[in-house]
């Protein structure tokens, strides 16, 4: 059983729509949370970082934490073909070792 | 965040030659790591890159393939040693200072042949 789990998708959703991605973990011991994006040919650029549970929110974006169902999402609201890119799901414990996810890989159609 | 440049951006080497990647960092940053992503899969942490002292391997990677050098706190470099078509990959550095958030170069693809 991999430590982070992803569905590598693809997710296709028309514009405007809210995307909705989540990542399953198993070690209890993550307290740091992080959504990524990743466009083609680039590196990982940070979107979301969250600690411990809760909610956060950043303009179109939503990330959520739940620590007792080991369970994080990412919503994107009113999205936009520039949205489209990979998403990768990222945590840690107290430490600086990073767990990442697969990566969902989304397209948002004009 | 620091910005992070990595040279090359891509090459097409070889089987059994080696490759040495850099990365700059704009600004002095406290840690710097090094990554690789297969194809289709996650990132995998390869290393820590110490300044001025021996890199520190994660599980699976060793010094002999995956030589790593941080003469000062901007720069870093990973050498792939003796590389097979396995080691096609996209391998990325990243830099973490304060907090646990990481911040990632644009990566150097790499193909082996």
């Amino acid at each position: 059983q991999k430590e982070v789990e992803q569905d590598p998708g693809p997710l296709s959703v028309p514009e405007g729509a809210i995307v909705s991605l989540n990542c399953t973990y198993s070690n209890s011991a993550f307290q740091y949370f992080m959504w990524y994006r990743q466009y083609s040919r680039k590196g990982p650029e940070l979107l979301m970082y969250t600690y411990s549970s809760g909610n956060k929110e950043d303009g179109r974006f939503t990330a959520q934490v739940d620590k007792s169902s080991k369970y994080i999402s990412l919503f994107i609201r009113d999205s936009q073909p520039s949205d489209s890119a990979t998403y990768l799901c990222a945590m840690s414990a107290n430490d600086y070792k990073l767990s990442f996810g697969a990566g969902t890989t989304v397209t948002v159609r004009a | 965040s620091a910005v992070i440049s990595q040279k090359p951006s891509r090459d097409i080497c070889q089987r059994g030659t080696s490759l040495t990647i850099q990365c700059q960092v704009d600004s002095q940053v406290t840690m710097m790591f090094w990554y690789r992503q297969q194809p289709g899969q996650s990132l995998t942490l390869i290393a820590t890159a110490n300044q001025g002292s021996e890199a520190t391997y994660e599980s699976g990677f060793v010094i002999d393939k995956f030589p790593i050098s941080r003469p000062n706190l901007t720069f870093s470099t990973l050498t792939v040693s003796n590389m097979s078509p396995e080691d096609s990959s996209i391998y990325l550095c990243s830099e973490r200072t304060g907090g646990t958030e990481q911040f990632f170069g644009p990566g150097t693809r790499l193909t082996v042949l």
